[in-house]
């Protein structure tokens, strides 16, 4: 089976900047995906990692490590509507289906 | 606007009833997912859907039941054999092999 572990709470400051680590084991990896999800809301698509190294698109960067089957989601200049969960994701197996880790609460402060 | 539209937003269900929840895409998308999440955690994986009139289990199917008789539809049915359906019930959709995922706006099952 998958398994993936991430912090499940995180608080930072406005214009600081926060990194969600997230840890996986799993069987056939594909990538690694991040997804936020603001209280009672849907998820919504942040990026996606199949290979090694920083993909940037714009406040927010991921990164991905296949060899130490490890990511993080990198948020610049913070901003309170950042506030939210965020979740990594594995895609493995023969229809590339996801499996979510828990989430990590992002609190940010004024 | 193309989009994934789930309802009723909040749905309630007496003992030993079967509920089904719409879900809905104008995406024109092959693949369709159904996920539960329970308070404080993350999504799991009930059924998905790669293609019309297919579908597979995923890690919590036993309680449930899909169908896929059109590409823009893929209802979910609680049915009384699930025995803690309270949760908050998320549909999405994909193109094929992508994991990018689209998702609705989610169902709130609870039981009276």
């Amino acid at each position: 089976g998958q398994s993936l572990e991430q912090p499940s709470e995180v608080t930072a400051v406005e214009g600081a900047i926060v990194q969600i680590n997230c840890t996986y084991q799993t069987s056939g990896f594909y990538g690694l995906s991040w997804y936020q999800q603001h209280d009672g809301g849907a998820p919504t698509f942040l990026s996606y990692n199949a290979l090694d190294g920083l993909e940037e698109t714009g406040r927010f960067s991921s990164f991905l490590s296949r060899s130490d089957s490890y990511g993080y989601l990198l948020l610049q200049e913070l901003q309170m509507k950042d506030s939210a969960s965020y979740f990594c994701a594995v895609s493995s197996g023969s229809a590339r289906q996801l499996t979510f880790g828990s989430g990590t609460q992002l609190t940010v402060l004024p | 606007d193309g989009g994934i539209t789930q309802s009723p937003k909040y749905l309630f269900r007496k003992e030993g009833q079967n509920v089904t929840l719409s879900c809905e895409q104008n995406l024109n998308h092959d693949a369709m997912y159904w996920y539960r999440q329970d308070p404080g955690q993350g999504l799991r994986l009930i059924y998905y859907s790669q293609i019309v009139n297919d579908f597979q289990k995923g890690d919590i199917a036993e309680g449930y039941s899909v169908s896929r008789e059109k590409k823009e539809s893929f209802p979910l049915t609680v049915t009384s054999a699930q025995k803690n359906p309270t949760a908050f019930y998320l549909c999405a959709s994909s193109r094929q092999d992508s994991e990018k995922l689209f998702f609705g706006s989610g169902t709130q099952l609870s039981v009276l």
